[in-house]
């Protein structure tokens, strides 16, 4: 069965950069894509983007271009997301989640648990 | 403020039927972007309930489904139970944004 286990929740003061990692298992990693969805604490989901793992190609979404890069390491099928320049309106829970492979195709089917991260001085 | 709008509730009695609505505009729906929706319960990730508009994943219910016209769609859930109590979010992609969005999700409340 597909499963998408993240790393654990981050405390960081404002202006540090944060990187969490999503381990996928049950399919073939390099077969998806990996999309990174977040959500503010009481609010709804927010796009950040995605990336093609076997090629390495992203899609960034507006709002985070400037400030996040997406990787993924293959040999260990692991994705992983580093923001930049962290602000207080970042705490939020990171999901990542498994895309299909196509570049039209933006929905998710499987999402990792989520990991808090928290901004504050 | 989300480009694809819903309501921020909805309510039925067990057994009822419910639908919640994602309005978009010419840049996201209306431009032939399928939409998508997921289910969070509370405390847990989303989980993808409907997707290319009316496809079910393995193992969702039938008794939701979706549907698509113009510059709109909806989830429709009929047999409501209880379990059901969560918030939906539909997505699409916005040609404007160059990316995908979610609806502001709907928190639904079974009385």
């Amino acid at each position: 069965q597909v499963h998408l286990v993240q790393s654990g929740g981050e405390v960081k003061k404002p202006g540090a950069s944060v990187t969490v990692s999503c381990k996928s298992s049950g399919y073939r990693f390099s077969d998806y894509s990996i999309a990174w969805v977040r959500q503010a604490p009481g609010q709804g989901l927010e796009w950040m983007g995605w990336i093609r793992t076997y090629n390495g190609n992203r899609n960034y979404a507006q709002n985070f271009r400037d400030r996040v890069t997406m990787t993924t390491e293959i040999s260990t099928s692991t994705a992983f997301l580093e923001l930049r320049s962290l602000r207080s309106d970042d705490t939020a829970v990171y999901y990542c989640a498994r895309k299909p492979p196509n570049w039209d195709d933006i929905f998710v089917d499987f999402w990792g648990q989520g990991t808090l991260v928290s901004v504050s001085s | 403020q989300s480009v694809l709008t819903q309501p921020p509730s909805v309510s039925g009695a067990p057994g009822q039927r419910v639908t919640i609505s994602c309005t978009g505009t010419s840049s996201n729906i209306g431009a032939g972007n399928d939409v998508h929706w997921y289910q969070q319960l509370p405390g847990t990730a989303p989980k993808l309930l409907i997707y290319d508009n009316d496809n079910r994943p393995s193992g969702v219910p039938d008794r939701f489904s979706g549907s698509k016209s113009g510059t709109s769609a909806s989830l429709a859930i009929t047999g409501l139970q209880a379990e059901d109590e969560a918030d939906y979010y539909c997505q699409s992609y916005d040609k404007s944004l160059s990316g995908s969005t979610f609806g502001g999700g709907t928190k639904l409340t079974v009385l």
